[in-house]
């Protein structure tokens, strides 16, 4: 079974620039979840989608990111434009539901400069 | 809201000895609880779970304690190995599908 996949693994770009960052959760698992680690501090909680619903974007920190899931398949998650403090590592997870457990992809790293 | 905290940000050990990482939460109604496992470049990874209506859950060489009554959660890892080096967190979940994680550790394995 594939896992969950993230792309670009790395990205630096300039403040004011956009960049939109890719997940492919695994297949057959309705919830996909975005969260971010900004450096040495914790990961924290961005939004969950239920299928292409948004079912929780409290954690969004404000209206430049926008997370799209058409079809209830990928997901991509968009900055623009990009600031500094958006430096950090974006972690994508999917799961059938909690009580089964997440499976986090192996991030993107976003370095705006 | 919820809140987790660590209480180291590095835990050196050497190699053969136990590993205890701690972690306090600050929400009473949370009720199911995960250590994950970071390695560098490297997304988190499961490591061990336990629910509310548990104090201690074992897998291979990891334990994990919860004490609801001060709020508190330690992973204890036996005969630490080079390969255990990662970063580890503690999350949290009140119910609900969002984790709240904690800041995290960084276990050094000296050989």
């Amino acid at each position: 079974e594939a896992g969950v996949t993230q792309f670009p693994s790395h990205s630096v770009i300039e403040k004011g620039q956009t960049v939109t960052l890719r997940c492919d959760p695994i297949s057959g698992h309705d919830n996909l979840y975005w969260y971010r680690r900004v450096m040495g501090k914790e990961i924290k909680f961005l939004l969950h989608f239920v299928k292409e619903s948004k079912q929780d974007e409290s954690g969004m920190p404000n209206n430049r990111f926008l997370a799209e899931r058409t079809g209830g398949t990928y997901s991509t998650l968009k900055v623009q434009p990009a600031e500094l403090e958006d430096s950090g590592v974006y972690f994508c997870a999917s799961s059938q539901g909690l009580q089964y457990g997440y499976t986090f992809g192996s991030g993107t790293r976003l370095t705006v400069v | 809201g919820e809140s987790v905290g660590l209480h180291l940000p590095t835990l050196s050990v050497q190699e053969g000895d136990n590993s205890i990482i701690n972690c306090a939460y600050s929400n009473s109604a949370s009720d199911y609880f995960i250590w994950y496992k970071q390695e560098s470049g490297k997304g988190p990874q499961f490591i061990i779970d336990i629910r509310s209506n548990m104090d201690k859950r074992q897998g291979q060489r990891v334990t994990v304690l919860l004490n609801k009554t001060v709020k508190h959660l330690s992973l204890q890892i036996a005969a630490t190995q080079p390969g255990d080096s990662a970063v580890y967190f503690c999350a949290v979940t009140g119910g609900g599908n969002k984790l709240t994680f904690g800041t995290g550790t960084q276990l050094k394995v000296e050989l």
